[in-house]
């Protein structure tokens, strides 16, 4: 069983449309739990950074950890077709980073 | 500021070659790193560096070797190229030694195809 299970998608929306999308753990150690996008052809870029449970908000983007079920999810409000792109968890434990398998997110104008 | 720059972009090797796969960053990160990623994959660790001079192995480091005489560069080396080393390869490096706690800042990758 993977460390981080992550819905490889595609997601399909239409603009304007809220998106979530999710992770889940079995490491009960991670404490730093982030969001990168990556844009096709590039490489990742961290998008949210959060820090044990929790939520915190940027613009659009609102970030939720759960450590209790752990569960980590990203919301997209008024979605964008500049929002296309593939999303990947990564937690820590401040020993090892581990990556989910990335979400493809297509918005669609 | 170029961030993380990795070269090439692109490489085609025939099996059994050997290449090194370039990575500069100009930020004073002490921690450095590279990835591979692969479809259904994700991106998973092949090597790391706390700092210059030290390195060691990460989840899929067979077949790789690294060194990091300076703070600023850090090479990865294919010994002898497996079409299974076919993917894309991306490097990627942290202000701080405390891996993950902070985010790191990615190059834009080298896509590698082995024949």
């Amino acid at each position: 069983q993977k460390e981080v299970e992550q819905d490889p998608g595609p997601l399909s929306v239409p603009e304007g449309a809220i998106v979530s999308l999710n992770c889940t753990y079995s490491n009960s150690a991670f404490q730093y739990f982030m969001w990168y996008r990556q844009y096709s052809r590039k490489g990742p870029e961290l998008l949210m950074y959060t820090y044990s449970s929790g939520n915190k908000e940027d613009g659009r983007f609102t970030a939720q950890v759960d450590k209790s079920s752990k569960y980590i999810s990203l919301f997209i409000r008024d979605s964008q077709p500049s929002d296309s792109a593939t999303y990947l968890c990564a937690m820590s434990d401040g020993n090892k980073l581990v990556f989910g398998a990335g979400t493809i997110l297509r918005v669609k104008s | 500021n170029a961030g993380v720059t990795q070269t090439p972009k692109f490489q085609v090797l025939k099996t059994g070659q050997s290449m090194t796969l370039q990575c500069a960053q100009d930020m004073n990160h002490e921690y450095m790193s590279w990835y591979r990623q692969d479809p259904g994959m994700g991106l998973r660790l092949i090597h790391y560096s706390v700092g210059a001079g030290i390195t060691d192995q990460g989840e899929v480091p067979n077949g790789y070797n690294v060194s990091r005489s300076t703070t600023e560069d850090f090479p990865l080396r294919l010994l002898s190229a497996a079409p299974s080393q076919t993917s894309v390869y991306f490097c990627a490096s942290s202000l701080s030694a405390d891996r993950g706690v902070y985010g790191y800042t990615f190059g834009s990758g080298t896509r590698l195809t082995v024949v």
